[in-house]
């Protein structure tokens, strides 16, 4: 069946420093890759849509140069959440997507910041 | 744009009684599919139903849905709900092609004895 691995699950950084995520689509190849964060109380905030072999698509309120995204292959994208501060705080997902209209979601990456 | 409206909030239910969570949309697509995703305590959510066809009841685990396109739903309902269905429950719609999920704001159900 087809997982969706996300590493690390939870991570802690001090404000203004940097931390990578990482997204492994296994048993399935990914078309493409959606990074989302789940703040506290809120829905799901998508970042940016990655395609292979395509421009990535941030969505307004996020930027590359805030959160760069390398996306080499059909299973596997990282996402760098640059100069992290107090509102950067949540839950990211990564939702890899397949031709029939699937989504499916990775456990997710906890970022605390201090 | 296209949106997704939600029963917004707590519902709370019985245990062994129904629950229906609604959910609206609007889209300028033709081409969409709707689904609903689970999400338990501390895990990431996982996709509970799907479906693109007019009419036509999904069903899984007991959950069921029927996407009308006359009304602009996709309403999710339990016959009897049981307490490991307390959780947040989402309602999405994809544009054709690789666009966008739309997520409403969630709906937490929480199931008491």
């Amino acid at each position: 069946g087809a997982l969706v691995y996300q590493y690390p699950r939870r991570t802690i950084c001090k404000s203004g420093t940097s931390m990578r995520m990482e997204c492994q689509a296994v048993g399935f190849q990914a078309t493409s890759v959606a990074w989302y964060r789940q703040s506290p109380q809120k829905t799901f905030e998508l970042i940016a849509l990655s395609t292979v072999n395509s421009a990535i698509k941030y969505e307004q309120n996020f930027t590359q140069e805030k959160f760069p995204i390398s996306h080499p292959n059909l299973s596997f994208s990282s996402m760098t959440v640059l100069n992290a501060y107090l509102e950067d705080r949540g839950l990211y997902l990564c939702g890899a997507r397949v031709l029939d209209y699937e989504q499916y979601f990775g456990p997710g990456t906890r970022l605390t910041v201090l | 744009g296209d949106s997704v409206t939600q029963t917004e909030g707590l519902v709370t239910v019985t245990e062994g009684l129904p629950v229906m969570l609604n959910c609206t949309y609007q889209t300028a697509y033709s081409d969409v599919a709707f689904f609903w995703y689970v999400q338990y305590l501390n895990e990431a959510p996982k996709l509970l139903l799907r479906s693109s066809t007019d009419n036509k009841r999904t069903e899984h685990q007991g959950f069921h849905a029927t996407l009308h396109k006359s009304s602009s739903s996709f309403h999710l309902q339990k016959s009897s709900v049981q307490l490991s269905d307390s959780a947040l429950y989402y309602c999405a719609l994809r544009e054709g092609g690789y666009q966008n999920f739309y997520f409403g704001k969630g709906t937490s159900l929480t199931v008491i004895p």
